[in-house]
């Protein structure tokens, strides 16, 4: 149990362009999705956190008109990059926390972006 | 306050070996102390995960040890493998700092055959 999974698991966009990440709890409802970004070799650094039914809540320094999240319903979070550019390409991942559960978050396996 | 510092940054052990890796934080208000897996293109996977009521838990061949007065907490691999060779991350949350997990930097743990 405690599935989550993201899709597409790799992206290459033209700069410019915007790219929509899903993230989805298969097996479980999530009133908390959160989303990270983790460049190679360094850790996990915290984005947002997305709570269904109402507005994200963005990290410092986290520009929340360029990264646009939805949490839509208890299964459904989303992350659109806008106007992707190359600075933007590095590994996206989120995580689910059950509702009415322990601190316990369920990763995904993440999103590769590349932008050219 | 809301960092959490792990080390060592590599480590090399043959096979067989017992890998120790530590963690330390400073919040107090920490209370849910998880040890996260990672292999290269993937996304973490939860190991083992202690609260700060108990000084150790063991699950297979993973174990946390967890010191409450020293602000420290350690992963011990038993018998490594080859297979365990990934980095590793400790992390830290809090009820009442909306159960964000603060990541140690990551070890990267290579088991020799």
């Amino acid at each position: 149990g405690a599935v989550v999974s993201q899709h597409p698991s790799w992206v290459i966009c033209k700069s410019g362009t915007s790219v929509k990440i899903e993230c989805r709890s298969l097996d479980f409802q999530a009133t908390t999705m959160f989303w990270y970004r983790q460049f190679p070799k360094q850790s996990l650094m915290l984005m947002a956190t997305s709570n269904e039914g109402s507005k994200a809540t963005y990290e410092q320094g986290v520009e929340k008109d360029k990264f646009l999240i939805n949490h839509a319903s208890l299964t459904l979070s989303t992350l659109t990059v806008t106007s992707a550019h190359p600075e933007d390409s590095s590994f996206y991942i989120c995580s689910a926390r059950v509702v009415g559960g322990s601190n316990e978050q369920f990763f995904g396996p993440g999103t590769r972006l590349t932008v050219l | 306050q809301q960092q959490v510092k792990q080390s060592p940054q590599s480590l090399i052990v043959q096979k067989g070996g017992i890998p120790i890796i530590n963690c330390a934080y400073e919040n107090t208000a920490f209370d849910y102390f998880p040890w996260y897996q990672q292999f290269p293109g993937k996304g973490p996977a939860l190991l083992i995960a202690i609260r700060p009521d108990v000084s150790e838990k063991k699950e297979g061949r993973f174990t946390i040890s967890f010191n409450k007065s020293a602000k420290q907490f350690s992963l011990h691999i038993m018998d490594s493998q080859p297979g365990d060779s990934a980095t590793y991350f400790c992390a830290a949350s809090s009820r009442g700092g909306s159960e964000k997990l603060v990541f140690g930097k990551g070890t990267k743990l290579t088991v020799n055959p």
